[in-house]
């Protein structure tokens, strides 16, 4: 499809796992963000890389968190030793423009991730 | 980061206009004004965004104060599917789009 594709949907893993979370942005994106979104709760933003640059990590939760951007395309979201706070929906995103010259988000699915 | 201001919550019956007022008083002259929604067990969607001039598409129009400090998201005839919560978001320099709370709106059959 030509959307935001987010692998994989549903993931139940136990506490102390390691997981990954896989973001195919829409092709030619430059944009990729990655947003958290606990249970009945508003969006929570992550990561954000643009192109060749230096992501902007300062929404990582805990050094628990990193993300890496492939060839300026795929994305994979790991996160360390799960602990049961980690329980939400993963959200990838991606964009043409800049959001702050009118860019439009463009979201995925999301992977929704349980620890037990 | 300038800031938004959503009611909690309104409700719709069917087939009739809704309003959703959002106030941005500390908006700066280039934050464009973006409006997303998010379906229930979905990710958001784009629904519009403007910066001083109304705008219109398929899916609502814009309507934006002459200074800025407040717009509304108008949805011109409501659908049982247009029931969602909806993000009222400035975007500046600032690449990041904070998404708040909302305001989820309910439309009755």
């Amino acid at each position: 499809g030509a959307g935001v594709s987010q692998s994989p949907s549903n993931k139940v893993t136990e506490k102390g796992k390691d997981v990954e979370l896989r973001c195919d942005p829409i092709s030619g994106h430059t944009a990729l963000y990655w947003y958290r979104q606990s249970l009945g709760q508003g969006l929570e933003f992550l990561i954000y890389f643009q192109g060749n640059s230096a992501p902007d990590k300062s929404g990582l939760p805990s050094d628990r968190f990193s993300a890496e951007r492939t060839g300026g395309s795929v994305s994979t979201l790991t996160i360390q030793r799960t602990q049961q706070e980690d329980s939400a929906v993963y959200l990838c995103a991606s964009s043409l423009a800049p959001t702050g010259a009118g860019g439009e988000l463009f979201f995925g699915e999301g992977s929704r991730l349980t620890v037990l | 980061d300038a800031k938004t201001t959503q009611p909690n919550s309104m409700e719709s019956n069917e087939e009739e206009p809704v309003h959703l007022p959002c106030n941005h008083s500390t908006i700066s002259g280039t934050d464009y004004i973006h409006w997303y929604r998010q379906l229930p067990s979905q990710g958001p969607e784009y629904v519009i965004h403007g910066l001083t001039s109304n705008v219109n598409n398929r899916m609502a129009s814009l309507a934006i104060a002459e200074d800025r400090k407040s717009s509304t998201l108008i949805l011109h005839r409501a659908t049982l599917r247009d029931a969602a919560v909806y993000y009222c978001i400035l975007s500046g320099n600032d690449y990041k789009l904070s998404f708040g709370a909302g305001t989820t709106v309910t439309v009755r059959a």
